[in-house]
């Protein structure tokens, strides 16, 4: 079956650190990969995606390589900001519609 | 990308009552699906939402204590039935758009449910 590993948060980090957050997956076929953030309080929301290996997905200046060879989907950001703070799922979806998520992980930004 | 919105957005009710969560899309979407998020836990899928039919349930949950109706393509309910407190949750609402990004699953802002 699907599933989705995480690092276990949380991760605290200083204002302008460096993030990486592990992800790594098991799944049949192909899947799609996909980072959401969850804010305080708040839904899920769409931070990025990939649909094939070696695609990178990029958005608010974090990034994610889909390597099907580790199957890893690592979550990057060169310089995180205080507003970077919240829960970050990884997740994966396959031809059969249903999306895996890994548990989570949180993140703590200081100033 | 679909734009989700839920009624209620947080609520705190007695035990033994009911309470009935509505999501509503911005357009028509193929499929819907309602997730359960607990105290510091991830996300559980709970059903998906079929349009003029019964709900597939996913193992673990039941049509009697969660019956979900979709009587549209943007519109869906789910009702929490005869709560206790272990159904203190975030309820969320997805949605799996038909459009270009077809393959990305959108949430709602979710329903925080209390139950005392």
């Amino acid at each position: 079956g699907n599933s989705v590993t995480q690092m276990e948060g949380p991760v605290t980090l200083s204002e302008e650190a460096f993030l990486t957050i592990n992800c790594t997956y098991t799944a049949t076929g192909y899947p799609s990969l996909f980072w959401y953030v969850q804010y305080p309080g708040e839904g899920l929301q769409l931070l990025l995606k990939a649909t094939k290996a070696d695609d990178k997905g990029s958005n608010k200046g974090f990034e994610a390589t889909y390597r099907k060879e580790t199957t890893s989907f690592h979550l990057e950001k060169g310089s995180v900001q205080v507003s970077d703070s919240a829960v970050y799922f990884c997740a994966l979806r396959n031809a059969g519609n249903m999306l895996t998520f890994g548990g989570g992980t949180r993140l703590m930004v200081k100033p | 990308s679909a734009v989700i919105s839920q009624k209620p957005s947080r609520d705190i009710c007695q035990r033994g009552t009911s309470l009935t969560i509505q999501c509503q899309v911005d357009s028509q979407v193929t499929m819907m699906f309602w997730y359960r998020q607990q105290p510091g836990q991830s996300l559980t899928l709970i059903a998906t939402a079929n349009q003029g039919s019964e709900a597939t349930y996913e193992s673990g949950f039941v049509i009697d204590k969660f019956p979900i109706s979709r009587p549209n393509l943007t519109f869906s309910t789910l009702t929490v039935s005869n709560m206790s407190p272990e159904d203190s949750s975030i309820y969320l609402c997805s949605v799996l758009s038909s459009g270009v990004s077809y393959d990305t699953q959108y949430f709602g802002p979710g329903t925080r449910l209390t139950v005392l």
